[in-house]
């Protein structure tokens, strides 16, 4: 019974650079949600996709971020040209297929982003 | 604007004593919440989740409380204990969008 599995979980990078991070959803899961956590903070919602769409990407910055689930593998969230302010813990959960309506989301351990 | 907060920054509690942890949200139209608990260096791990048409919902040694008349949220923790240590924070679902918006969250310190 596998839970939400993210990697890496720490990538470092320099400003200009490439980020790629990957989620695995649990088993029978279809719907996935990334959100981003600066410390101290809470949880701020970036995208939610099920495979092969894009349900709402209302959190995610229009530039340099996107994301994809497709129907073979993991879902990533790309951001390319890092800046300083991209570093933040990355989080993705996932929830089962009978829908989003009233189902609990189950979080990964994230991916810690550092920008030198 | 849509926003769910808590009161506490920081909650210190006595090993046994029972914990009580609180959140206001704003949006009329949440009809689903969740708690959440944290602990450093991992993501946020379920506890318990509550429908609008709930007013109490009981797990093992939790309870969550909604009060939708002043849109309040609290979640009571029994016999808190020190593995209950961690950052708490509630969430709503607004409108069933699959969006989660969480609150600030509460550190529940839990002393000897």
């Amino acid at each position: 019974n596998a839970g939400v599995m993210q990697n890496p979980r720490h990538l470092v990078r320099r400003r200009g650079q490439e980020a790629r991070l990957r989620c695995s959803p649990m088993k029978g899961h279809s719907h996935v949600y990334w959100y981003r956590q600066l410390p101290e903070e809470g949880l701020k919602f970036m995208v939610y996709l099920q495979k092969e769409n894009i349900i709402d990407e209302s959190g995610m910055p229009k530039e340099r971020f996107s994301a994809e689930f497709p129907k073979e593998g993991p879902s990533i969230l790309r951001i390319q040209q890092v800046v300083r302010g991209d570093s933040a813990a990355y989080f993705c959960a996932s929830s089962p297929e009978t829908g989003v309506s009233n189902q609990p989301q189950h979080f990964g351990d994230g991916t810690r982003l550092s920008i030198l | 604007g849509e926003s769910v907060g808590l009161h506490l920054p920081t909650l210190s509690v006595q090993e046994g004593d029972n914990s009580i942890i609180n959140c206001a949200y704003s949006n009329s139209a949440s009809d689903y919440f969740i708690w959440y608990k944290q602990e450093s260096g991992k993501g946020p791990q379920f506890i318990i989740d509550i429908r609008s048409n709930m007013d109490k919902r009981q797990g093992q040694r939790v309870t969550v409380l909604l009060n939708k008349t002043v849109k309040h949220l609290s979640l009571q923790i029994a016999a808190t204990q020190p593995g209950d240590s961690a950052v708490y924070f509630c969430a709503e679902n607004p409108g069933n969008t699959g969006k989660l918006i969480f609150g600030q969250g509460t550190t529940l310190q839990v002393k000897p």
